[in-house]
């Protein structure tokens, strides 16, 4: 879905390393999650927000931790990279106007942690 | 969390029609059941939503018994772009969000010319 951004598309680091995954969406959605995807796994939920002011963890939210910097942005940290954070992670959005509005996902960052 | 259970890949020759199947025995009162497809490559992407009976959109049909421990997408004369994988969920979306709409391992669907 284009109208959700996210920065970068690809991105290989070493173990140790501090990364930053952004997300931004130009749907005016306040709900925001982060997942990973992993070969055989699925999507697995890291961490979401309702708003600026809400952060919730998910399933699998060690390693990690995010800031909503505003409406539209939201970002995911790993603050010392280790080689099983490897994964395909996704930013979705979701509205609540009227009924069980739709996720709408970005097109995912591929992390590579050596 | 209800949690569902699809096959894990299909193949299809163009033309035809796709049905997937998804299990959700122990899905709750208020749960919704949702499908995507992803791409290589790509997030997924919604396709169709449904509570009960049957639901069709322009791309897909949902097929959902009364009991609503099974769904049913129905893919129409696939194509070779519609090789991806599917995923069935359930849950309550609008009552707080997406946290406890599980994905799972989704369906493998291969288009064969």
């Amino acid at each position: 879905d284009a109208d959700v951004t996210q920065t970068p598309r690809n991105r290989i680091t070493k173990t140790g390393k501090r990364i930053m995954l952004e997300c931004s969406q130009t749907k005016g959605h306040d709900r925001m999650y982060w997942y990973r995807q992993d070969p055989g796994l699925g999507l697995r939920l890291i961490y979401y927000s309702f708003d600026v002011k809400d952060i919730n963890k998910g399933e699998i939210s060690d390693g990690y931790s995010v800031s909503r910097q505003a409406q539209a942005k939201f970002s995911l940290s790993l603050e010392s990279a280790i080689p099983n954070q490897t994964a395909l992670y996704f930013c979705a959005t979701s509205g609540t106007q009227g009924g069980n509005q739709p996720q709408h996902f970005g097109d995912g960052t591929r992390l590579s942690i050596l | 969390l209800a949690k569902t259970t699809q096959p894990i890949s299909m193949d299809s020759y163009e033309g035809q029609e796709v049905n997937i199947t998804c299990s959700h025995n122990n899905i709750a009162t208020n749960d919704y059941i949702t499908w995507y497809q992803q791409f290589p490559s790509q997030g997924p992407r919604f396709i169709i939503q449904g509570y009960k009976t049957k639901v069709t959109n322009e791309v897909a049909s949902l097929f959902i018994p009364a009991d609503r421990k099974s769904s049913t997408l129905s893919l129409p004369r696939v194509s070779l772009s519609d090789t991806a994988v599917y995923y069935c969920l359930v849950g309550v979306p609008e009552r707080g969000g997406y946290q406890k709409v599980t994905f799972g391992t989704g369906t493998k669907l291969q288009v064969i010319p």
